[in-house]
């Protein structure tokens, strides 16, 4: 069955430090493949996407992921983490053959930062 | 201009009441979306328009009808709703397959 998982619900980490967040897909073929940022009752961000090429990605506000087609993965990765990036994550995939561009969300990554 | 705007940013009503969400693009997207998203949930889909016509209702219960009067605005028209309605409704809008979808803000409906 098709899926996305965000293996890890929750994470905590100091600011200043590194941040990786993991997101895994199950599909026949590679997907496109993005992450999106949601702050508390807000709309949804793109932070970046990875469509084919370059397994590094980078996005905005200092994120950057790397894809890896054997592990059928994209993380999220921040070198180092602000109070403001205190959010949740959404990792999404679209599939090429998908006529109306729809997307299919993982669970999200809620993460908070301490100080 | 790459936003798109959601009207109202909160909305409260009653079960008899009727009310219409607003939704807004000026990116000359063709697909257009509506989500119902959960407190900690992702967004679960609820229809898509490709040049204006309905393309995908994800089984949506009636009480919810969406209508797009030009490639631009999309409306979604709540009637009958039940306290389990309550949610943020997004709108969405990209270029279509394999292209990222633009969010807007969000309408915040509570159902009393």
């Amino acid at each position: 069955a098709q899926s996305v998982t965000q293996p890890d619900i929750h994470i905590t980490v100091s600011e200043g430090a590194s941040l990786e967040l993991r997101c895994n897909y199950s599909y026949g073929a590679t997907p496109y493949l993005f992450w999106y940022v949601q702050s508390p009752g807000q709309g949804l961000q793109l932070l970046l996407k990875y469509f084919s090429g370059d397994t590094l990605v980078q996005g905005i506000k200092g994120f950057e992921a790397e894809f890896k087609r054997s592990q059928s993965s994209i993380n999220l990765r921040k070198p180092s983490v602000h109070w403001s990036d205190a959010a949740e994550y959404l990792c999404a995939v679209g599939l090429p053959t998908d006529s109306w561009g729809k997307l299919q969300f993982g669970a999200g990554t809620q993460v908070v930062v301490t100080p | 201009d790459t936003e798109v705007t959601q009207t109202p940013k909160h909305l409260v009503m009653g079960m008899t009441n009727k009310k219409s969400l607003k939704c807004e693009q000026h990116m000359g997207h063709r697909a257009m979306y509506w989500y119902k998203q959960k407190a900690k949930k992702p967004p679960e889909l609820m229809f898509v328009y490709s040049y204006e016509k309905l393309s995908i209702n994800e089984s949506v219960p009636s009480r919810f009808s969406p209508e797009c009067p030009n490639s631009s605005l999309l409306n979604l028209h709540l009637h009958a709703l039940q306290p389990e309605d309550s949610a943020l409704y997004l709108c969405a809008s990209s270029q279509g397959q394999g292209d990222e979808q633009f969010f807007g803000p969000g309408t915040r409906l509570t159902v009393l």
